[in-house]
């Protein structure tokens, strides 16, 4: 049974509008999340993140929400870039441990 | 500073041959890990240090054994090799737990047992 959850596979949006990615976790005793971010043929890179006492991150273009009580958390980029274009991934993580999501593939269209 | 590599990029190899991966790190950090990435299934920790000498598993560490000499260096070994192992191979670092989940990836292993 996946912890984390990204239930779209896929999302194409238009190059300056806003994408909005979508993370469910099960289990309340996470304490931090996090996004990801990975090109093809390359490993992962550390995009955006956020502790559980707050609801709310903004870094530059990119800024993730927390619901603690829906167990749910979006990135939001705005505006969007062909250059965002990439499988972006949800973790969560609690000491030592993190769980990955499966990932949402992100295609942004000129 | 290099970050993350990982040695080889590509492997091929038969059911029951066997083979090591390296992960080096040129950042001085204490943890480091050793993930596998499945499509539709995101990154699943194998082993994972937490400093020199130091390992311990992860969600899914059977077939796999590791070791941890030299701060630096994290090297997976697969004994006997099984086409369930066929995957694309992540080794990541971190400074410590304190930011859980801020870690550094190389470029990925890709490994086809056939």
């Amino acid at each position: 049974d996946q912890q984390v959850k990204q239930n779209s596979p896929s999302l194409s949006v238009q190059e300056g509008r806003i994408s909005i990615l979508n993370c469910d976790y099960t289990n309340s005793m996470f304490d931090y999340f996090l996004w990801y971010k990975k090109y093809p043929a390359e490993g992962p890179t550390f995009l955006i993140s956020i502790s559980s006492i707050k609801d709310k991150n903004e870094d530059g273009r990119f800024t993730v929400f927390l619901n603690k009580s829906a167990k749910h958390l979006s990135l939001h980029i705005v505006p969007s870039q062909p250059g965002d274009s990439a499988v972006y991934f949800c973790a969560a993580s609690r000491y030592d441990k993190v769980i990955f999501g499966p990932g949402t593939s992100l295609s942004v269209i000129p | 500073n290099a970050g993350v590599t990982q040695t080889p990029k590509f492997r091929v190899l038969k059911t029951g041959q066997s083979m090591t991966l390296l992960c080096a790190q040129d950042m001085n950090h204490e943890y480091m890990y050793w993930y596998r990435q499945d499509p539709g299934m995101g990154l699943r920790l194998i082993h994972y240090s937490v400093g020199e000498g130091t390992t311990a598993k992860g969600e899914v560490p059977d077939g796999y054994n590791v070791s941890r000499l030299k701060k630096q260096n994290f090297l997976l070994g697969l004994e006997s090799a099984a086409p369930s192992q066929t995957s694309v191979y992540f080794c990541a670092s971190s400074r410590t737990s304190e930011l859980p989940g801020e870690q550094y990836f190389g470029p990925g292993t890709r490994l086809t047992v056939t």
